[in-house]
């Protein structure tokens, strides 16, 4: 139980547009769901948090404007990364709480974004 | 502020050798504390956790000790594999008004030679 659906796995994209990575709780709703950014041979770094049905929290140094997040329902958070640059080229992973607070989280499978 | 330090960043054990990894962490609120095992181009996996009222945990080959006092806690590997070898992260919960939030640990990379 308490799966994190997440795609696309792996994304090319031009510099200059966006790409948008969806994170569907399957069997349990996410209220909230947090999204991360890895660059090779580093940690999980959090981006922002995104609860159900209000504006997502960023964390310093994230440009809201740039990674556009949209929690609309329980069950789907979304991340889009606009304008995107070669240096945004990252694996963008997102996690969410299993059940109640201080139980764990379950991750999505990632996105690779590259860039070009 | 909110910070978790980890050491060593790279580590690398004979197999059936013992490996320990240490965190710190900052935020006295943590209460929750949470290994994940990466490996390469994969979600992390969680190992073992322990919460705030515990001080040490243990499953099987894998243990995670406590102390709050001190906000250090460390995971042990005893009898290594080399399917042991991935990159393993440290996190601490940290409560927030209307949500948790977990900040990982800068990352270990344990390697398990044969």
């Amino acid at each position: 139980g308490a799966v994190v659906s997440q795609h696309p796995s792996w994304v090319i994209c031009k510099s200059g547009t966006s790409v948008k990575i969806e994170c569907r709780s399957l069997d349990f709703q996410a209220t909230t769901m947090f999204w991360y950014r890895q660059f090779p041979k580093q940690s999980l770094m959090l981006m922002a948090t995104s609860n159900e049905g209000s504006k997502a929290t960023y964390e310093q140094g994230v440009e809201k404007d740039k990674f556009l997040i949209n929690h609309a329902s329980l069950t789907l958070s979304t991340l889009t990364v606009t304008s995107a640059h070669p240096e945004d080229s990252s694996f963008y992973i997102c996690s969410a709480p299993r059940n109640r607070r201080s139980y764990g989280y379950t991750f999505g499978s990632g996105t690779r974004l590259t860039v070009v | 502020g909110e910070n978790v330090e980890q050491h060593p960043s790279t580590l690398s054990v004979q197999e059936g050798d013992s490996a320990v990894i240490k965190c710190t962490y900052s935020d006295s609120a943590s209460n929750y504390f949470p290994w994940y095992k990466q490996e390469l181009g994969k979600r992390p996996q969680l190992i073992i956790d322990i919460r705030s009222n515990v001080g040490e945990k243990k499953d099987q080959r894998i243990a995670v000790t406590l102390n709050k006092t001190a906000k250090h806690f460390s995971l042990h590997i005893t009898e290594t594999q080399p399917e042991d070898s991935a990159v393993y992260f440290c996190a601490a919960e940290v409560p927030k008004t209307s949500y948790d939030k977990v900040i990982f640990g800068p990352g270990t990379s344990l390697s398990v030679i044969p």
